[in-house]
């Protein structure tokens, strides 16, 4: 396990439909994050897990927006009925407990909803 | 007004040269800086961080705080063309410990 791992790396939708991402953290981690980036900005925050566990939701996250780490390991980040506005690449990162600031960034999710 | 504020660019500078590079931030709660690099359609990469005022070399990077300022600095010495990319700063509050909050990137270009 080199680093973080995100699947699909790109994503075609219609605008009303619902779609899941995943993301595998780099496995002695317990801390993960899930990031929305949109052309020409840094990231912003929406969510992060501690194990299991999520700790902060963003305002960002409107209820059409779901993150669950259910056993502690992968992550899914699920967008129901999706706008045009979610259009955005979708990036997860990991790291250790609280005082390791070394974040790890997979290569993210580009969602393009039509 | 945004909490951290860093000059979009594009930044271009010739090989060889020094790459000097900057961001603001507005909340004295912030503790914790990194600098990542992002290439194009790639996730962030992360290239320093540190917490103290001061100055933190790695390699050709040297990273630079200071905290009664709030301003924080990356230099690239003998800048090389695959430096070439994005570079975002990003800190943490120490009382919001899981949200980063990232600059809006500069973009480099490091022409031969």
């Amino acid at each position: 396990d080199t680093g973080v791992s995100q699947d699909p790396r790109h994503k075609i939708t219609k605008r009303g439909q619902n779609v899941t991402f995943r993301c595998d953290p780099i496995s002695e981690h317990n801390r993960l994050y899930w990031y929305r980036q949109t052309l020409g900005q840094g990231p912003e925050f929406l969510t992060y897990f501690q194990n299991e566990a999520q700790l902060e939701k963003s305002r960002l996250l409107s209820d059409r927006f779901s993150a669950e780490r259910p056993k502690g390991s992968f992550s899914t980040l699920e967008i129901q009925r999706t706008e045009q506005g979610d259009s955005a690449m979708y990036l997860c990162a990991s790291s250790g407990d609280q005082g390791s600031t070394e974040a790890f960034f997979g290569q993210g999710t580009r969602l393009t909803v039509v | 007004q945004k909490e951290v504020e860093q000059d979009p660019g594009p930044l271009s500078v010739p090989e060889g040269a020094i790459v000097s590079l900057n961001c603001t931030y507005s909340n004295s709660a912030f503790q914790y800086f990194m600098w990542y690099r992002q290439y194009s359609r790639k996730g962030p990469e992360l290239l320093m961080y540190t917490y103290s005022s001061g100055n933190k070399e790695d390699g050709r990077f040297t990273a630079q705080v200071d905290k009664s300022s709030k301003y924080i600095s990356l230099f690239i010495r003998d800048s090389q063309p695959s430096d070439s990319a994005t570079y975002l700063c990003a800190m943490i509050r120490w009382d919001s410990w899981g949200k980063f909050q990232f600059g809006a990137g500069t973009q480099v270009v490091v022409t031969p």
